[in-house]
């Protein structure tokens, strides 16, 4: 079955730059959307189709996809970025669908 | 707006099967040409998608659990059920439901507020 492998944590700076990696087998051929989970919420869909936002998040939120990796990218980091964030994606070969392992941005 | 509500038992016993119920409004499963969706998440874990129910009564199953799992609608196509059998502690989760848009690949761009479930004897 089809894998997405993320690092569990990720620390930042306030006003710097995160960077969170969703690894799969050709990911690229695949279409990755972000979510972003505060604790005791339900997760909130931050990027789709690769790099597209839906509305309302910040454009500080931004994805690209290339290779055997997605990446999510948050530019100028906030405290209320501090949450849990997964990838996940449709796997067109099993037609299921897969979610990444979750990494959890901490501000420092 | 869409808006999804999740009901069903706090705690279930093991072996016992759990019955889920997804609640929606916003848009209707038969004409929206859409998918509703299951989601787990055990306490401090990861996601886990679990199934899925096109609006043509199409279903998809996670392999490792399919034959545990059932989804189904009903008619008024406003709701969605998901019966889980021969539940078992590590089936203890906050268990979500979600839309998908029209294309397999849309995202799960709405999301219940969950309900968290319990199996313990």
């Amino acid at each position: 079955s089809y894998e997405l492998t993320q690092p569990p944590s990720v620390s930042v700076a306030p006003g710097q730059t995160a960077r969170i990696s969703c690894g799969g087998n050709s990911i690229r051929k695949n279409t990755v959307h972000w979510y972003q989970q505060k604790p005791g919420q339900a997760p909130v869909l931050v990027v789709h189709d690769d790099r597209d936002r839906p509305s309302g998040i910040p454009e500080r939120f931004s994805g690209s996809n290339s290779g055997n990796t997605a990446t999510l990218t948050i530019s100028r980091v906030e405290a209320g970025d501090e949450a849990d964030y997964y990838c996940q994606v449709w796997d067109t070969r099993s037609d299921h669908y897969v979610f990444g392992t979750g990494t959890k941005v901490t501000v420092l | 707006q869409i808006t999804l509500k999740e009901s069903g038992p706090t705690l279930v016993k093991p072996t016992q099967t759990l019955t889920l119920t997804c609640a929606f409004s916003g848009f209707s499963l038969p004409t929206s040409r859409v998918a509703v969706a299951w989601i787990r998440q055990p306490p401090g874990k990861a996601l886990e998608w679990l199934a899925l129910i096109y609006w043509d009564d199409d279903k998809r199953y996670n392999p490792s659990l399919s034959s545990r799992l059932s989804i189904t609608k009903d008619s008024s196509g406003n709701q969605v059920v998901l019966t889980m059998t021969n539940m078992d502690p590590v089936d203890s989760a906050t268990y979500y439901c979600a839309h998908r848009g029209g294309i397999y690949s849309d995202p799960f761009d709405y999301w219940g507020q969950g309900t968290l479930v319990t199996v313990s004897s």
